[in-house]
């Protein structure tokens, strides 16, 4: 069965500084792996996706890694609007439609 | 419209009464997903329809009916629901040609059971 944990459950920061959230997964073939964000009340907005080990991707003040294991999305100098629930998901290669398997989040928190 | 459309915002409803879901899609995708967001909980996978065909339904309880007319509209119709199924309800879609494609979301529908 796939798996996604995500770590830690919450995270507060004060703007300016820099962390990083943890994706360790488990999944039979990985076809992709997919970070979201999510603002209360919202749906998921698409940020990222990874495909194989060592690829990395960059967005403003976020870039996401991948390795065989996990992938972490690194947050440089955050700011408040930065705040949010980060979402990590895979996609496994069997099925005919594409599936998504979650983890729980991390809420991150940005203060002035 | 751009991007994926979901009616109600929110949504309160009896245990005896029944409702529907809608969500309409303008992105020319051809699967199109149900998941539930329950606090502390992940996504949960719902149900899947891919060129309207239903071919995932995860273990779901019979009040909950999805409906697929074309592959830009997808339905979930609810009946005699319980306390517990209180959720965000999320529809989604995506490109699914054999390549990794990522899902769109809707806003979601905010499910309130009295």
């Amino acid at each position: 069965e796939d798996q996604v944990t995500q770590s830690p459950e919450a995270l507060r920061l004060q703007e300016g500084e820099s962390s990083s959230l943890n994706c360790s997964y488990t999944v039979s073939g990985l076809r992709g792996l997919f970070w979201y964000r999510q603002d209360p009340g919202k749906g998921p907005e698409f940020l990222f996706t990874l495909y194989s080990a060592g690829e990395e991707k960059e967005k403003e003040r976020l870039k996401a890694t991948l390795t065989k294991k996990e992938s972490f999305l690194h947050i440089t100098a955050p700011k408040p609007e930065d705040s949010a629930t980060y979402l990590c998901a895979v996609q496994a290669r069997t099925g005919t439609a594409s599936k998504l398997t979650f983890g729980t989040g991390t809420r991150l928190q940005v203060t002035l | 419209e751009t991007g994926v459309t979901q009616t109600p915002r929110h949504l309160v409803m009896g245990m005896t009464n029944k409702k529907s879901l809608k969500c309409e899609q303008h992105l020319g995708h051809n699967a199109m997903y149900w998941y539930k967001q329950s606090a502390k909980k992940p996504l949960e996978l719902m149900f899947v329809y891919n060129f309207k065909e239903q071919t995932e339904n995860n273990s779901v309880p019979s009040r909950f009916s999805p409906e697929c007319p074309n592959s830009s509209h997808l339905f979930l119709h609810l009946h005699t629901l319980q306390p517990e199924d209180s959720a965000l309800y999320l529809c989604a879609s995506s490109q699914d040609d054999g390549a990794s494609t990522e899902a769109f979301f809707g806003q979601g529908t905010r499910l309130t059971v009295v």
